[in-house]
């Protein structure tokens, strides 16, 4: 098993401009989670899905995130525009009818 | 609010000595309680979990934790630390019958050889 596959690992990018994350989570699984890494908040859940719908947006910071999960193996998180702010390392995680998430790698994205 | 703490940021130790790391919540119903390692470079690895049962959880890697109810706690502890230890250690809570995780803060563990 491949496990959740995160791209890209790392991103670099000017303030303002558009970044798209993207998450293929485990083959069957059914919920996805979008989560945020940072030294001041920890780890903070953004978003999840369940079926490929969205069931919990609350932790998304504000209207410049979203994420998209149009079939049960790929996900997007964008952020548009991007500031230096929502600099951290974004994870993606996938769970079948269990509460053990299974996490990928992570992007670290630096928006300069 | 409903929170999980970890109160410790950073802790140095050296090889051999003791650990443990504070993880508390302020939830009030039924948890299931997690704790995560991320190694330098790796993403999060589980490293034991507690459901119901014996409250002292066995984990790999020689951890443990125990569930102490009365105190909303669920420490992580182990006799002997190894340089191979140093890593960011994560306590995740998750309300029964809720699928929502939430995380602590982390802390940050250097082993010193």
């Amino acid at each position: 098993d491949a496990g959740v596959i995160q791209s890209p690992r790392h991103e670099v990018t000017e303030m303002g401009q558009e970044v798209t994350l993207r998450c293929k989570p485990i083959s069957g699984h059914n919920s996805l989670f979008w989560y945020r890494q940072t030294m001041m908040r920890g780890l903070e859940l953004l978003i999840y899905f369940n079926n490929n719908v969205p069931i919990d947006d609350s932790g998304m910071p504000e209207d410049r995130f979203s994420a998209k999960m149009p079939n049960a193996s790929f996900s997007t998180l964008k952020i548009q525009p991007s500031e230096p702010r929502d600099s951290a390392v974004y994870f993606c995680a996938s769970s079948y009818e269990s509460r053990r998430r299974y996490f990928g790698p992570g992007t670290r994205l630096t928006v300069t | 609010a409903q929170s999980v703490s970890q109160h410790n940021h950073h802790v140095i130790l050296s090889e051999a000595a003791s650990l443990e790391l504070g993880c508390n919540y302020s939830y009030g119903g039924t948890v299931n309680l997690f704790w995560y390692v991320q190694y330098p470079g790796q993403h999060l690895q589980l490293l034991l979990k507690y459901f119901s049962g014996d409250p002292l959880v066995k984990g790999i890697k020689g951890f443990e934790a125990e569930f102490i109810k009365s105190k909303f706690s669920f420490n992580l502890r182990k006799p002997s630390v190894q340089w191979s230890d140093t890593a960011e250690y994560f306590c995740a809570v998750i309300l029964y019958n809720n699928n929502d995780m939430r995380f602590g803060a982390g802390t940050r563990l250097t082993v010193k050889p």
